[in-house]
């Protein structure tokens, strides 16, 4: 019941397209969504968060869509860029107990070409 | 540079050693977390603080695993009798909580430990 579940496991987009990257999740406790981005050797970099009493979160190319009845939540990168290139991963957390520890999908590889 | 910082980036020790590794959080923070993530995989939490209290365990952090929060500020994490599946980047993330429930982590650069 902890567990978020990411897809797909890696991703190649032309520059300029929509990357998609989808997560779901069980515990029905979890109350903060964030998307982390990671270079390589890089620590993980909170890109943008959603609080399920919204379903659309938007931060300049970065969208998160949430759908609170399906229990899943995804992150859209629109104009996608080569920059863009890193790993994504989705979290989930909750503040039940006063504790808030992030449970991370397995991650997706984004490859964006020129 | 006013974000968490993580010493040393790289250690490369023999198997049986101790390691000891430090995390500065944002000045103003009260959480203090680790988390390990080995490769392919997304970050595991290992264990938090609040201040200087240690609130919470992960079953992954075995005996041989202690971490400090002593003074509310920095934390150390050591290592005892590495063993090869200890290989892996072990990151410090901080956040100030508040009363009105969760906030951001910030994760820091990570250190990355091989045991050989």
């Amino acid at each position: 019941q902890q567990q978020v579940k990411q897809s797909p496991q890696s991703l190649i987009v032309q520059k300029g397209g929509i990357s998609i990257i989808n997560c779901a999740y069980e515990n029905t406790a979890f109350d903060y969504f964030p998307w982390y981005q990671q270079f390589p050797g890089k620590g993980p970099a909170l890109l943008i968060a959603i609080r399920p009493d919204v379903s659309e979160k938007k931060e300049g190319r970065f969208t998160i869509s949430f759908n609170k009845s399906a229990k899943q939540f995804s992150l859209h990168i629109m104009d996608s860029q080569p920059g863009d290139s890193a790993t994504y991963f989705c979290a989930a957390t909750t503040n039940v107990r006063n504790t808030d520890k992030l449970i991370f999908g397995t991650g997706t590889r984004l490859q964006v070409f020129p | 540079d006013t974000g968490v910082s993580q010493n040393p980036r790289h250690k490369i020790t023999k198997r049986g050693q101790n390691v000891t590794f430090r995390c500065d959080p944002i000045s103003e923070h009260n959480r203090l977390y680790w988390y390990r993530q080995t490769l392919g995989q997304g970050p595991e939490f290992l264990t938090y603080f609040q201040n200087e209290a240690q609130l919470e365990k992960s079953r992954l952090l075995s005996d041989r695993f202690s971490a400090e929060r002593p003074k509310g500020s920095f934390s150390t994490l050591e290592i005892q009798r590495t063993e090869q599946g200890d290989s892996a980047m072990y990151l410090c993330a901080s956040s100030l909580k508040g009363l009105l429930g969760t906030h951001e982590q910030y994760f820091g650069p990570g250190t990355r430990l091989t045991v050989t």
